[in-house]
């Protein structure tokens, strides 16, 4: 089945402690992003990646990074969590041509303490 | 990428036609309209999306206006389960912005029995 996996789903942190959220795609899709979504601000994108090697930022990209080593997983780094990051994340894929949607994963809610 | 406006609430009756209106009159050329939707807190689900030409798929119908300033999703029979937030976004066809999808903050559509 073509999907994106987020891991895990539900995780809930200390101020400080490194994390990652991992986010793998099963359909060679180049195209991979991170979201966050929280009560009355929406969805907003963190970061994005056209491929291999190549990310860029989105709108809300700091306190975050991430990498794109392999085509298949686009993992979300928090290097000194904080409590401002207790969100709902989302990550997606896409195919690079502009007729394609993105496929998103099934969220991974974090709070941060 | 263009800002879209959309009613922040719409309500249906079960089995009839819903249709989501979605304002973007800054759009360019080669930009498209995508919509999505996204069910309590689960991933954003792609419906569908279009360039200038109306289409339909198993989901449901997008009708853009001529001269591209407007667009309208139809659901043609609503039920129970497509009550969700519908969001309407215009997403470049390519280059390095294509990454980028910004989410406004939707309408909230609630079908009724």
């Amino acid at each position: 089945e073509a999907q994106v996996t987020q891991n895990p789903r539900y995780l809930i942190t200390v101020t400080g402690k490194k994390l990652t959220v991992t986010c793998s795609q099963n359909m060679n899709h180049e195209y991979m992003s991170w979201y966050r979504q929280d009560p009355g601000l929406g969805l907003r994108q963190i970061y994005y990646s056209m491929n291999v090697e190549v990310t860029d930022k989105g709108d809300v990209p700091e306190g975050y990074k991430v990498s794109r080593k392999e085509k298949r997983n686009f993992p979300l780094i928090l290097e000194s969590p904080s409590p401002n990051q207790t969100s709902l994340y989302f990550c997606a894929s896409s195919r690079s041509s502009g007729d394609g949607g993105y496929t998103f994963g099934s969220g991974t809610r974090l709070t941060v303490v | 990428d263009a800002k879209t406006t959309q009613p922040t609430s719409m309500d249906c009756a079960e089995g009839r036609a819903a249709n989501l209106p979605c304002n973007h009159s800054t759009i360019s050329g080669n930009e498209y309209v995508y919509w999505y939707r996204q069910i309590h807190s689960q991933g954003p689900q792609y419906i569908i999306h279009g360039l200038k030409n109306n289409e339909t798929n198993e989901m449901a119908s997008l009708i853009i206006t001529e001269d591209r300033k407007s667009s309208t999703l139809i659901l043609p029979h609503a039920t129970l389960r497509d009550t969700a937030v519908y969001y309407c976004i215009v997403r470049s066809a390519g280059g390095t912005s294509y990454g980028k999808l910004t989410f406004g903050q939707g309408t909230i559509l609630t079908v009724h029995p």
